[in-house]
């Protein structure tokens, strides 16, 4: 099956951006997502990604696909304490056809 | 680390038969779990939220007398499908939150193909 990996925590001040990476496993993935928990409840989609694309924008986020490293990330311009949550990424094998999620990154956002 | 299972893996059922899945947590106590639906090739969909003791809290448009949800335990959740059609085949993913330790990390399941026929 599919690893996907993300580093644990990123902390960040107000007004700043913010990066938060992940690497895949699975080359075959089709679709990578970012998804955001804020406390207390349940994910919510953010973005995502076709795997034949290599950069998505959407407003304040920057998604970044480097296929040939298996990296993904996810750009916030401008952060907001707003943005604090955990942050995950995940893949969609049409291989396995499931979805395999990080272990999440809790960005903190500093006024 | 923890582990969250989901029972069954794989579930074939006739259309108007009831499914039930089931989502555990192995070695923690999962005050809250998460029941998600992914569609093919699209993304998750929260479906609802499941405290240990109280009713579950359902997302806007989900039928909850169609996806009843129990959380009797603070290990075990189920959802049930009733009255299954076609059109609820669809991989279901449940997750479940540790707040142990200070720290709140969630854990997902590996998730359970359902096809009504």
């Amino acid at each position: 099956g599919e690893d996907v990996e993300q580093s644990l925590f990123l902390s960040v001040r107000e007004g700043d951006s913010s990066v938060i990476n992940c690497t895949y496993t699975d080359s075959s993935s089709t679709y990578l997502y970012w998804y955001k928990q804020e406390p207390g409840a349940g994910l919510q989609l953010l973005t995502y990604i076709f795997s034949n694309m290599d950069m998505k924008q959407d407003q304040r986020l920057t998604v970044l696909l480097n296929k040939k490293d298996k990296h993904l990330s996810l750009r916030i311009a401008d952060t907001q304490t707003g943005d604090s949550a955990i942050y995950f990424c995940a893949g969609y094998s049409g291989g396995y056809q499931k979805v395999t999620f990080g272990t999440g990154t809790k960005l903190q956002v500093i006024p | 680390g923890a582990v969250v299972s989901q029972h069954p893996s794989w579930v074939i059922c006739k259309s108007g038969t009831s499914v039930k899945i089931e989502c555990r947590s192995l070695d923690f106590q999962a005050t809250t779990m998460f029941w998600y639906r992914q569609f093919p090739k699209q993304s998750l969909m929260l479906m609802a939220t499941s405290n240990e003791g109280s009713k579950a809290t359902y997302e806007q448009g989900v039928e909850k007398d169609k996806f009843l949800i129990n959380h009797a335990s603070l290990t075990l959740s189920t959802l049930t499908v009733t009255s299954a059609h076609p059109e609820d085949s669809s991989f279901y993913i449940c997750s479940a939150r540790d707040g142990t330790g200070g720290e709140e990390t969630q854990y997902f399941g590996p998730g359970t193909r359902l096809l009504v026929l």
